[in-house]
């Protein structure tokens, strides 16, 4: 039972390089979130989707793009990368809530470091 | 606008104590609450959850209670282990809302 899988865990990227971070769930759940975890720090949310095609905008989207094309994956991309989006990133899962419980469901985290 | 506050942000304990953390809300139309440890470095475990009719959970020596009408729930821990130190965060999905709101956490350290 993999739960929320992330990759990848680390990575390293220069000052205006790009990349994807990979999320994907298997327990077919309609919302997925990814947020953002600064040293010392809460979570914010960066962007999250209600199910396949549908995404919005959280507290703090730029510099990110998202997109949902199928149930289970929800990728996240950083354009241009920057010193400020040095973080840890996480992507959650949960069902709808009346399709389920609404627990929510957190993978294991990508540290993303910009120099 | 749904805020949860989370106090102390630090608690530090002999081990062996019974101790409870806090979370407060400030709009009582929830849908559900939900419990969360994060160990340093590492992902967020669910601890447990509550949905908006229930009082409360328990799971092992957690406990957790939930009342809407005061905006409150509280997470107990009995006979705390040095195994119990880590950050525990809150969290409530407003009722219609697709988005939950944390808590900024408690980190908790027991003391062998």
């Amino acid at each position: 039972n993999a739960g929320v899988t992330q990759t990848p865990k680390f990575r390293i990227l220069k000052i205006g390089q790009s990349m994807t971070l990979q999320c994907t769930q298997d327990m077919n759940h309609n919302y997925m979130y990814w947020y953002r975890q600064d040293p010392g720090m809460g979570l914010k949310l960066i962007y999250y989707s209600v199910g396949a095609g549908i995404t919005d905008k959280g507290e703090v989207p730029n510099g990110y793009n998202v997109s949902r094309s199928t149930t289970e994956d929800f990728p996240l991309r950083l354009e241009l990368a920057a010193p400020s989006q040095t973080s840890v990133y996480f992507c959650a899962s949960s069902f709808y809530p009346g399709q389920g419980d609404g627990e929510l469901f957190f993978g294991e985290g990508s540290r993303l470091t910009v120099l | 606008k749904q805020e949860v506050t989370q106090i102390p942000a630090a608690l530090s304990v002999p081990e062996g104590e019974n101790l409870v953390l806090n979370c407060s809300f400030t709009d009582s139309a929830i849908y559900n609450l939900q419990w969360f440890r994060q160990d340093p470095g590492k992902g967020l475990t669910s601890l447990l959850l509550i949905q908006s009719s229930q009082r409360e959970q328990t799971s092992g020596r957690l406990n957790a209670s939930l009342d809407k009408s005061s905006g409150r729930s509280t997470l107990y821990i009995a006979a705390s282990q040095p195994g119990d130190s880590a950050t525990y965060l809150c969290a409530v999905r407003p009722q219609g809302a697709q988005k939950l709101v944390f808590g900024q956490g408690t980190r908790l350290t027991i003391n062998p």
